[in-house]
């Protein structure tokens, strides 16, 4: 059964600083992997794909990383702003399946 | 597209009573997708459809719940009867092909009493 792991559950931060969020997952046997955004009260925003087969994917300020072998990936966030504070999710999808397995997500806090 | 639409957005309901919840998924994905958010547990499939047809529907906890899709655009998750424990955000999401970019509604906020 696929678990996904993400360190640390929050984050706290000033303005301006570049910050790594981590994701760990059990099995590395994946079709790709996919970060979320969720505001408050909010759905699921989607920030980032990226596939099994890809290394890095960039999106303005936002960078993901995936080391399949591993079991691990990254997003950065550069020049952290207040609007970036949210809770950060990371989702799984297993080769062979339709759905994905979420992580419990990294609560940000950007302070001016 | 207006993406992924959910209703209601709040529902506060009593023990024991019938909640159905809605969906409409963005025109022409294939994939719809019901998941349940708690503090304790996370995100949690509770069903998917393919092209309208449950193909998993292994998360749904009891057979008090259950989900139809009578038309590519138009889902239902119902849970009859309601029980405090069912507390939870509901979210559908949906995606064109089966492994590609999934995209999420603003989800049900289901509170029992």
């Amino acid at each position: 059964k696929q678990e996904v792991t993400q360190i640390p559950a929050a984050l706290s931060v000033p303005e301006g600083e570049n910050l790594v969020l981590n994701c760990s997952f059990t099995d590395s046997a994946i079709y790709n992997l996919q970060w979320f955004r969720q505001d408050p009260g909010k759905g699921l925003t989607s920030l980032l794909l990226i596939q099994s087969s890809q290394r890095e994917q960039t999106s303005g300020r936002l960078n993901a990383s995936l080391d399949k072998s591993s079991g691990r990936s990254t997003l950065y966030i550069a020049a952290s702003q207040p609007g970036d504070s949210a809770t950060y999710l990371c989702a799984v999808r297993r080769s062979g399946y339709s759905t994905l397995t979420f992580g419990k997500g990294t609560m940000l806090l950007v302070s001016p | 597209d207006a993406g992924v639409i959910q209703s209601p957005r709040h529902e506060v309901t009593e023990m024991g009573q019938e909640v159905t919840l809605r969906c409409k998924p963005i025109s022409g994905h294939d994939y719809l997708f019901w998941y349940r958010q708690t503090m304790m547990r996370g995100l949690e499939l509770l069903i998917y459809f393919n092209n309208n047809v449950p193909i998993d529907d292994s998360g749904m906890p009891e057979d008090r719940f259950s989900a139809k899709m009578p038309n590519a655009s138009f889902s239902t998750l119902k849970i009859q009867p309601s029980e405090p424990r069912d507390s939870a955000v509901y979210f559908c999401a949906s995606s064109l092909v089966r492994d590609t970019e999934a995209f999420f509604g603003q989800g049900t906020r289901l509170t029992v009493v």
